[in-house]
């Protein structure tokens, strides 16, 4: 099964950007599968934050944006806040029906 | 409003089976798929598989085929995730969650945009 890759782990201080980074064959541009990004909060449900690689749902901060290159898909966070400390998820389409879930990344703000 | 709510924490043995469930509200339940997903204890999110409640229409991860069953009852608004034999490393957080958007033989454009509350599954061995 095709795997997505994410640093473990990514650090910021206040008002500082930042970017998580998702890497896999099921992203390539060539496959025409989007990208979606959900943010856990410890002992809670995720929440979906980016999808089709670049759009925001109602209600996420401008704060929030999202791309992909080839087969690299980004989160990036602009002006960190506290809360914004949380798991990120990268998450796309691979076959047959079938999604896949990178390993996730820890900020740390 | 529009909902995905869970059953209840589960405390099982090995051996034993288990049916939890995730009942939809607020919106057209059969209309859009429900998937599935598992997290272990201090692990990441793992696609488990999903479920169209309209027909049925069923798919796995080669990880978790032959290890789970996911069914749904569109009468009643509830997709299911079933174990006939559970093992301690079943042990996890499940989450249920709808698929928004749409997928093609040429491109798949969806996301999952409501989740559930999640039920936490512990089995001792």
């Amino acid at each position: 099964q095709s795997a997505l890759i994410q640093p473990a782990s990514v650090s910021g201080s206040p008002g500082q950007s930042i970017t998580i980074s998702c890497t896999g064959a099921s992203i390539d541009v060539e496959t025409n599968n989007r990208v979606s990004w959900y943010q856990q909060h410890p002992d809670k449900a995720p929440k979906l934050i980016i999808y089709e690689d670049s759009k925001r749902p109602s209600g996420v901060s401008s704060r929030f944006s999202g791309s992909k290159s080839g087969n690299t898909a980004s989160l990036t966070i602009s002006g960190l806040q506290a809360e914004d400390e949380a798991d990120y998820y990268c998450c796309s389409y691979v076959t047959n029906n079938v999604w896949v879930f990178g390993g996730g990344t820890k900020l740390t703000v | 409003e529009v909902q995905l709510q869970q059953s209840g924490a589960e405390v099982r043995k090995a051996g034993e089976s288990l049916k939890i469930s995730c009942k939809g509200s607020g919106y057209t339940f059969s209309s859009q798929w429900i998937a599935w997903v598992r997290q272990m204890p201090g692990k990441g999110l793992e696609w488990m598989g999903i479920i169209y409640p309209g027909d049925s229409d069923t798919s796995y991860s080669p990880s978790f085929q032959g290890q789970v069953s996911i069914s749904a009852d569109k009468s009643f608004s509830i997709a299911y995730l079933q174990w006939s034999s559970l093992k301690a490393s079943d042990t996890a957080m499940y989450y249920c969650a709808r698929r928004e958007g749409f997928c093609t033989n040429a491109r798949c454009y969806a996301y999952f945009d409501l989740w559930g509350q999640g039920t936490l599954v512990t089995v001792s061995s």
